[in-house]
């Protein structure tokens, strides 16, 4: 059974930095590329990038970009999305998600991990 | 970046009425790289349709998906109680991938 397991709910201050995590099980970790799609309160999904744990092949949503760094270390199985520096605005529903190949729809998901960014 | 509009944005229906949620790209999306999700309040998205018309492993018949280039939609044939939740479409043709801004089909 394919299984990701995301890290739990972070509560930070503006500025402060940030790593969450999402671990994958079930299957061959290093051979699906895995997405993080972000949720704000009562909002859409927004997809942020994906990468591709094999290689850390990595591509961004322009819209992201800069603002986040995605990677991943296969022999773990665990891929991460950080953050240097938070702002409030990135108080949101983080979702990491399976992609059976580059062009591939959101197959598996994770349960989701609550950032919440407030002085 | 394709912009994918979704409508209506609310649909009131009862249980056992059919529903259809349509999904306009601003341009083509090419070998129907189109799929669906629904979410469920408190939940993570559920992959629905991929494909256009394919429907995941375990999702019931009573979903069903068409439409190709700039047109798409889901249909769900009889609405069952579990089926009241938000969809969302998105194209995974072009990079960065988007989705649409989702349709609420809540109970009437």
């Amino acid at each position: 059974e394919v299984l990701l397991v995301q890290s739990g709910a972070e509560v930070k201050k503006p500025g402060e930095s940030l790593k969450i995590s999402c671990k994958g099980s079930g299957y061959n970790f290093a051979t699906y590329w895995i997405g993080w799609v972000r949720q704000m309160p009562g909002k859409g999904l927004e997809w942020m990038g994906i990468i591709y744990p094999g290689d850390s092949d990595t591509r961004y949503s322009p819209s992201f970009q800069g603002q986040v760094t995605i990677s991943a270390d296969k022999s773990i199985s665990t891929a991460y999305l950080q953050w240097s520096s938070l702002r409030a605005s990135d108080t949101a529903m983080y979702y990491c998600a399976t992609l059976i190949n580059f062009r591939a729809a959101l197959n598996y998901w994770g349960q989701g991990t609550l950032v919440t960014v407030s002085s | 970046e394709i912009v994918l509009t979704q409508s209506p944005g609310t649909l009131s229906l009862s249980p056992g009425e059919r529903a259809t949620l349509s999904c306009r790209a601003s341009q083509s999306v090419s070998s129907s790289y189109l799929a669906w999700y629904q979410q469920k309040p408190g939940q993570a998205p559920r992959l629905l349709i991929y494909g256009a018309s394919s429907r995941a492993t375990g999702i019931p018949d009573r979903f069903s998906g068409s439409g190709s280039g700039t047109d798409f939609s889901l249909t769900i044939s009889r609405l069952e109680p579990e089926d009241f939740a938000v969809y969302y479409c998105q194209q995974y043709d072009s990079s960065p991938r988007t989705f649409g801004q989702g349709t609420k089909v809540e109970i009437k």
